[in-house]
């Protein structure tokens, strides 16, 4: 299995701030052949369901807030909010579908 | 827009098996895409449980392999879960998700989840 680790676990960022979080695999998710990355970013409010950031590691989601951006490739990956606002604050998922088990790193919890 | 809703038992007992219907609206059922079920433990991560591609055939997480089974109904536009042997540890939110096209393999779409609590 890909195993997918998340760092920090937890971060509090002031408003109007930087939020950055690292996502790292076990094994490279760049498809050779299309060189493309299989790395999707998550964002997750209580009680609700994930919500889709960004594919193929820097692909924003429609309707995603340009204060996002997503970064990386092979083993490395990065989210950036580049300017936090209240709304943000929630728990952010990288999850690789390079290959089943389609594996969720361990979440990151963004707060103000 | 393609929506997902989740329906079954909110209570199973220990050793029995859970069984959970996603419904899918707004669209079909299509052979390019992969639907999925993921779950999350009550303040905990999520899971990826499996996926089913009607022409692909399924996947499972190795950890769960053994107990599950995904299918689909396409009479329905539906697709189901069956877990076997719960024990309290498979009590969690359940949701059902889909790709889109281009991405199939992606959790695009969502359902609202819903609660399987395993007691007896």
């Amino acid at each position: 299995d890909i195993v997918m680790t998340q760092s920090p676990d937890s971060l509090a960022v002031s408003l109007g701030e930087r939020a950055t979080i690292n996502c790292e695999s076990s094994q490279s998710v760049l498809y050779s052949s299309n060189n493309k990355n299989y790395l999707a970013w998550y964002q997750q409010k209580p009680g609700q369901p994930p919500k889709v950031l960004f594919y193929w590691a820097s692909t924003r989601e429609s309707g995603v807030p340009d204060r996002f951006s997503g970064s990386g490739s092979g083993t490395d990956f990065t989210l950036t909010i580049s300017s936090l606002q209240a709304e943000d604050v929630a728990v952010y998922y990288c999850q690789q579908y390079y290959r089943p088990p389609r594996t969720f790193g361990q979440g990151t919890r963004v707060e103000i | 827009q393609v929506q997902l809703q989740e329906s079954g038992p909110g209570l199973v007992k220990p050793s029995g098996t859970l069984s959970l219907t996603c419904t899918v609206s707004g669209g079909s059922i299509s052979s390019d895409n992969w639907w999925s079920w993921v779950r999350q433990p009550p303040g905990k991560g999520l899971e990826w449980i499996g996926e089913i591609n009607q022409g692909r055939g399924t996947n499972y997480n190795p950890s769960l392999k053994s107990r599950v089974i995904i299918s689909v109904d396409r009479s329905k536009n539906q697709f189901s879960l069956t877990l076997t042997s719960v024990t309290a540890a498979d009590t969690a939110v359940y949701f059902c998700s889909g790709g889109t096209v281009g991405v199939w393999e992606l959790l695009h779409y969502w359902g609202q989840g819903t609660l399987v609590t395993v007691s007896s």
